[in-house]
Formats: C-alpha cells, structure tokens, sequence
C-alpha cells in the first residue's frame, strides 16, 4: 500500500460524458502528479501539482483539467470524453515534487468510455 | 516522438538467471533516470536511479547501468526470482540542467516472465 488512494476505482461512462477522477496524496505529500497508461502509449505524464499550484505539464489535451485543493487532494476533469480517452489513470504524490524524490503511485483509476 | 524507448515488450528468464532490461533515450538532455516495476492492478513502484554524473547504482540485486555517450541504460536483477515478474518501466527527466523542465517521460515498458 502507497498510502495514495484514487477514486473510483473503475468508471464506465458514454462518450461525450464529464468525469471527475479524485487522488489523496500520501500524507505530508505536497506534490501531486497524473498520468495517464493507455494501451499503446504507455505511462504518460499528464501535470503536476505542487502545494496547490500547477508546477509542470506534459501531454494534457485542453479537454482535461486538474486541480489540487488546499488540504492537498487532487482531481482531474475530463470532459467531452472520447473513445479514446479510455484508459488507467494513475495518481503519484513525492514530498516536495522535486524530480529526484520518489513518487508513490496509487492503484489507479479505469475510465472505460463507450 | 518518443524520447525514451524500451523496445523489448516482453522478455523471458530463467528463475535464478540475470534479467536484463534495456532502454534508450534520444534527448541527451536527460540527466536524470529512474526505473518503476508494476505489477498487475496496482500502480507503478519505484525501484532504482542513476543521475547522469554515475554510470553505475546498485541496490540489492538491482543495478542500474547508464552509457550516456549510447544514451542507453539497462536494468540487471540478478538473480531473478518469481516475484520479479512484473512490468518495469523506464523514465528520464531533466533535473540537473538550469530552468530544468521537471517532467519525467516514462517508456511503454517490458513485461518480464521470471520463469522457474
């Protein structure tokens, strides 16, 4: 156990649909990374927050949003959902967000869209 | 593009062998590297890394090995056991270099067979 829970653990929805997929971070954790493991693409780096501040981004479509609220829990959004935005989506926090700290994955979340 | 590649989907060991897990990268701006293990239904763990300034980190029966000039690095387990089967994943980043961009690329990963 990591110690970073992700809800739900699966979620089934239709195309078009908005999800919201929710991450706590390990306690004392202050940054808070999404990745998003699909089929063919492996894990990808999606954003990172940082004490409640965005600190970097990587391949995040401009349908996806994220935020991370003052007692350091994290969701992300993703809206006008596509086929292809099925996939496991994977929550990590480190403690300082700092590249050579340890990030601590949760068990993820599957999005299946139909 | 992708900047780090890890071109063996799968491979298969001998229980007690060496497993050997390679992966290139192409950004040579990469200084940073590091290699996560994931097993079936549950998230990524991490499980070794190499700044660009070594060439070689061990830790246990996990070495970690960096040729910057090939811009390739390799995992070695030895000797590998049942629980070693799993996905491991390789990722780099740029850490060491000023205005350093803080994202780590992860590769698509290997899934290794321990076999007995």
């Amino acid at each position: 156990d990591s110690g970073v829970t992700q809800t739900p653990k699966h979620l089934i929805t239709a195309t078009g649909q908005r999800v919201t997929l929710r991450c706590s971070p390990r306690s004392g954790d202050l940054s808070v990374y999404w990745y998003q493991q699909s089929l063919d693409q492996g894990l990808q780096f999606l954003i990172q927050y940082y004490n409640g501040e965005e600190r970097a981004k990587g391949n995040i479509l401009e349908r996806f949003s994220a935020q991370q609220f003052p007692d350091l829990h994290s969701e992300l959004n993703l809206s006008s959902l596509e086929l292809g935005d099925s996939a496991l989506y994977f929550c990590a926090s480190s403690a300082q967000g700092e590249t050579t700290d340890t990030q601590y994955f949760g068990p993820g979340t599957r999005l299946t869209v139909l | 593009d992708q900047q780090v590649k890890q071109n063996s989907p799968s491979l298969s060991v001998q229980e007690g062998r060496i497993s050997i897990l390679n992966c290139d990268y192409t950004n040579s701006m990469f200084d940073y590297f590091l290699w996560y293990k994931k097993y079936p239904a549950e998230g990524p763990t991490f499980l070794i890394s190499i700044s660009s300034i070594k060439d070689k980190n061990e830790d246990g029966r996990f070495t970690v090995f960096l040729n910057k000039s090939a811009k390739h690095l390799s995992l070695h387990i030895v000797p590998s056991q049942p629980g070693d089967s799993a996905v491991y994943f390789c990722a780099a980043s740029e850490f060491f270099r000023p205005g350093r961009d803080d994202k780590i690329i992860f590769g698509k990963g290997t899934r290794l067979h321990i076999l007995p």
